[in-house]
């Protein structure tokens, strides 16, 4: 079983929708961090939270501590957030440890 | 600012050629990293550098060496390729020592080895 667990490895919806990607993780963590990575291979942070909640725009992350689990949330769906999504678990001084993975696409 | 940047963006080898990957930051960052992307496995850590003048293995080093030049530039050396080294290659930058930091990403290098 891997450390880190992404669900669903795929998502496709229609423009509009409200997405949520699910991380689950097995280890004790210091932060998780929430990543985007672009059709063309590019990949841009999104979040790092260590408890609560965060909000960028359209994106919100959450995180449960005592559950193990994060969720990445996108409010009103638009074909330019198809993307794959990543989640990585902040392990021990420097190590991440990356989930495989969600693939999103938003229909127009 | 540039931000993290990389080169080559894709290089083809032949089994035991060497070749460098650079990696350059223009964030005064402290530490960087090398990944390496590979399908159904998610990113792994080659190597790393907390701060200059300083390198770490991760979790696949093996077949790989790495040069922390200067606070900006930490290269990735192949001596020998073999085709389990064709990868997508990322570099990436982190303000501060810890995981617990906003790493920042390069482009990528898709690195073949026939």
């Amino acid at each position: 079983k891997n450390e880190v667990e992404q669900s669903p490895q795929n998502l496709t919806a229609q423009e509009g929708e409200f997405i949520t990607i699910n991380c689950s993780y097995s280890v004790g963590i210091s932060a998780l961090h929430w990543l985007q990575q672009h059709p063309g291979g590019g990949i841009v942070s999104l979040f790092m939270l260590s408890s609560g909640k965060k909000k960028h725009g359209r994106l919100i992350a959450t995180i449960n501590i005592q559950e193990k689990h994060s969720s990445l949330h996108i409010t009103a769906s638009h074909p330019r957030d198809s993307a794959v999504y990543i989640c990585a678990a902040a392990r021990g001084a420097q190590k991440l440890v990356f989930g495989q993975g969600t693939r999103l696409t938003i229909n127009p | 600012n540039a931000g993290v940047t990389q080169t080559p963006k894709f290089q083809v080898l032949k089994t035991g050629q060497s070749m460098t990957l650079q990696c350059a930051q223009d964030m005064n960052h402290n530490s960087m990293y090398w990944y390496r992307q590979d399908p159904g496995m998610g990113l792994r850590l080659i190597y790393y550098s907390a701060s200059e003048g300083t390198t770490d293995k991760g979790e696949v080093p093996n077949g790989y060496n790495v040069s922390r030049l200067n606070k900006r530039e930490f290269s990735l050396r192949l001596e020998s390729a073999a085709p389990s080294q064709t990868s997508v290659y990322f570099c990436a930058s982190s303000p501060l020592t810890g995981s617990s930091y906003e790493q920042y990403f390069g482009p990528g290098t898709r690195l073949t080895v026939t």
